[in-house]
């Protein structure tokens, strides 16, 4: 059973379109992530939600948009996407409070915006 | 903030002998840092952590990092390279917010390369 999946894995779209992403972790954490990984292999988080409410916002533009519907699932949408948007979007779970910091990460949804 | 650095974008290492991967941190209190390992194309996995106690903190695959408190440094090693050790290696540290949830943030990386 794999314990973070994320669908699409790969995603090419045109510019202006809008898209969305999703993560499932069976793991039973409180904590999800997004990360974006760049075409450097810089990784910088994006947003974090626990137990359905978002706990971490990092400066992202308002086109992007998480949703966590229950505390197993988080969503990405996308409106408008830019060229700059291309990039390898991994979501990640961990335990909540007290947590240890240990994250497991989905496989990756590389998304190419042409 | 809590920062991680990464000196080597790459380093190269012939199989069977020891590796070294270099991190160094800043950080204010007591620093919660860790190792994760990605393999082409696939997500990260974490290979080991320190959060307090031994200084050599031992992880998966045989990897192991030393925690330097005076050097603020947490290099990973492995006593003898594998050809299936090649793979992009990422440095990490834990920061908290003010809500008191974690926020891991990662160094830029290193590709490590074993040649046969």
């Amino acid at each position: 059973d794999t314990a973070v999946s994320q669908t699409p894995k790969y995603l090419v779209t045109q510019m202006g379109n809008d898209k969305s992403i999703k993560c499932e972790q069976n793991l039973g954490h409180d904590t999800m992530y997004w990360y974006k990984q760049d075409s450097k292999k810089f990784l910088k988080i994006m947003f974090s939600y626990n137990n359905k409410e978002l706990i971490i916002n990092e400066t992202v533009p308002n086109r992007f948009s998480p949703k966590s519907p229950d505390k197993a699932h988080l969503n990405l949408h996308i409106n408008s996407l830019e060229l700059g948007d291309s990039a390898v979007y991994f979501c990640a779970s961990s335990q909540g409070l007290p947590n240890t910091g240990e994250l497991f990460f989905g496989e990756g949804s590389r998304l190419t915006v042409l | 903030a809590q920062s991680v650095a990464q000196p080597e974008d790459q380093v190269n290492v012939a199989e069977g002998n020891p590796l070294t991967v270099k991190c160094t941190y800043s950080v204010s209190g007591n620093p919660y840092l860790f190792w994760y390992v990605q393999y082409p194309n696939r997500g990260l996995q974490f290979l080991l952590k320190y959060i307090t106690g031994d200084n050599l903190v031992k992880g998966s695959y045989g990897f192991e990092a030393e925690f330097n408190k005076s050097q603020t440094s947490f290099h990973l090693k492995k006593p003898s390279a594998l050809v299936s050790d090649s793979a992009l290696y990422f440095c990490a540290v834990r920061d908290m917010n003010s809500g008191g949830y974690q926020k891991v943030t990662f160094g830029i990386g290193t590709k490590l390369q074993v040649i046969p």
